[in-house]
């Protein structure tokens, strides 16, 4: 079975250009997760989908945006990029909403570097 | 924020001996979760402890939770050089199915 999946692996961009990054949940999962992990910072929580709705959301500024498509694919959109936006972002999914329960399932990631 | 601190930041010992990591969170959780991260790729999802529950096992790891204490740790038996990576420990308060990551142990094993 495909674990969750993440496009592109590598992504550069310069300072107030928008960046897109995908993700593809394991085949069966509705929910799925954005992750920032930036040197200094450590692993914080940025969005999560299910059922097409954003249903929680980290302290990120609004220029952080995401959906969820009807296959549960999600997309991240960041706008206005900032050099402190550099950072791997990880992806996770879920079989639903009840995270006592529900393991998060990571992707491999996308680097983002904003020059 | 981190909920999380883990101890020790870095830990190297010899391929064979046992490595301990601790995780220490601040609020009442739901579960604990243990993930393995290597050379900043993608979390490999190790252990899951609930809330209501005290030790777990899985093959070579062993992970205890003592919730009066807001603590946690896990235990990798006779280490192998491919058990190099960084591992993190990340609690689910029940707050919207965000996980909340401690700062992460680097685990170097020599062999």
């Amino acid at each position: 079975e495909a674990g969750v999946t993440q496009s592109p692996t590598h992504l550069i961009k310069t300072r107030g250009q928008q960046a897109t990054l995908r993700c593809s949940p394991i085949s069966g999962h509705t929910s799925v997760y954005w992750y920032q992990q930036a040197l200094g910072l450590g692993l914080q929580f940025l969005l999560w989908y299910d059922e097409g709705e954003e249903r929680n959301r980290g302290n990120f500024p609004p220029r952080f945006s995401g959906r969820q498509f009807p296959n549960y694919s999600s997309e991240l959109n960041v706008n206005a990029l900032e050099l402190e936006d550099s950072a791997l972002y990880l992806c996770a999914s879920s079989l639903g909403q009840s995270s006592s329960t529900d393991t998060q399932y990571f992707g491999p990631g996308t680097r983002l570097t904003v020059l | 924020s981190q909920q999380g601190e883990e101890d020790p930041q870095a830990l190297s010992i010899q391929e064979g001996e046992n490595a301990t990591m601790n995780c220490s969170y601040k609020t009442s959780i739901n579960n604990l979760q243990w993930y393995r991260q290597n050379s900043g790729r993608g979390l490999v999802h190790l252990i899951l402890i609930r809330s209501n529950e005290r030790e777990k096992h899985s093959g070579r790891l062993r992970v205890t939770l003592d919730t009066s204490k807001k603590s946690s740790s896990l235990l990798i038996t006779a280490s192998r050089a491919a058990d190099t990576a960084s591992y993190f420990c990340a609690t689910d308060a029940g707050a919207g199915n965000m996980l909340t990551f401690g700062g992460g142990t680097r685990l170097m094993v020599k062999p």
